[in-house]
């Protein structure tokens, strides 16, 4: 099976912008969470999808928001970029209804840098 | 709020030398624990759970509810065992993952 695919792998942006990340998750897998990591922060929750439905959210602004299709690939946006934006956005899927009761398979995620 | 804490950002230790990768972890219910690990230029991946009891790769991590601790640990070192390694915690009330900000292990040959 492919792993989770992530895009775009890399992308500069400049503030003010908005940037669209796409996540393909396993075959079969309908949950998709996703997590920015930074080196002082480590990996901090986003959102988490399943079948369409959002169902938990972390602690960002309102300027990140996701979305999940019917055939479980999600997307996230990020707009009015800010140099604090700058990161490696990861996405996981999981088989499990809830995302973190199962085992997380990663992507390996979408750098990006906010100038 | 459920919080995880992992002490040591950087750890170094000889090869063959035993392991303790630290996390502690604060929440009221119980918890369910994993080990997540970054190999160099590999994705993140699941090393070990809690409900499972396994040990993988010579890690075994054992949960201490009155020190609210579940460290990994390995008692003999190898070089492949280099990684960043993440601890996470399951809240079963609300579901969510919630990731320490990782430890960054370096085996000494």
């Amino acid at each position: 099976k492919a792993g989770v695919t992530q895009t775009p792998r890399y992308l500069i942006k400049t503030r003010g912008q908005q940037v669209t990340l796409s996540c393909s998750p396993i075959s079969g897998h309908r949950s998709v969470s996703w997590y920015q990591q930074t080196p002082g922060q480590g990996l901090q929750f986003l959102f988490e999808y399943f079948s369409e439905t959002q169902r938990n959210k972390g602690n960002f602004p309102g300027r990140f928001s996701g979305r999940q299709f019917s055939n479980s690939r999600s997307e996230m946006n990020v707009s009015t970029l800010e140099l604090g934006d700058s990161a490696l956005y990861l996405c996981a899927s999981s088989t499990t209804r809830a995302a973190g009761t199962g085992e997380l398979f990663f992507g390996e995620g979408s750098r990006l840098t906010v100038l | 709020a459920q919080r995880v804490t992992q002490p040591e950002k950087l750890l170094s230790v000889f090869k063959g030398a035993p392991v303790e990768l630290k996390c502690n972890y604060s929440y009221s219910g119980s918890p369910e624990l994993f080990w997540y690990v970054q190999y160099s230029r590999q994705r993140l991946q699941l090393l070990l759970r809690h409900i499972s009891r396994e040990s993988i790769k010579g890690f075994t991590a054992d949960l201490n509810k009155g020190e609210t601790s579940f460290h990994l640990k390995k008692p003999f070192a190898q070089e492949e065992d280099s990684a960043m390694y993440y601890c996470a915690l399951c809240n079963f009330g609300n579901e969510k993952l919630t990731f320490g900000t990782g430890t960054r292990l370096t085996i000494i040959p």
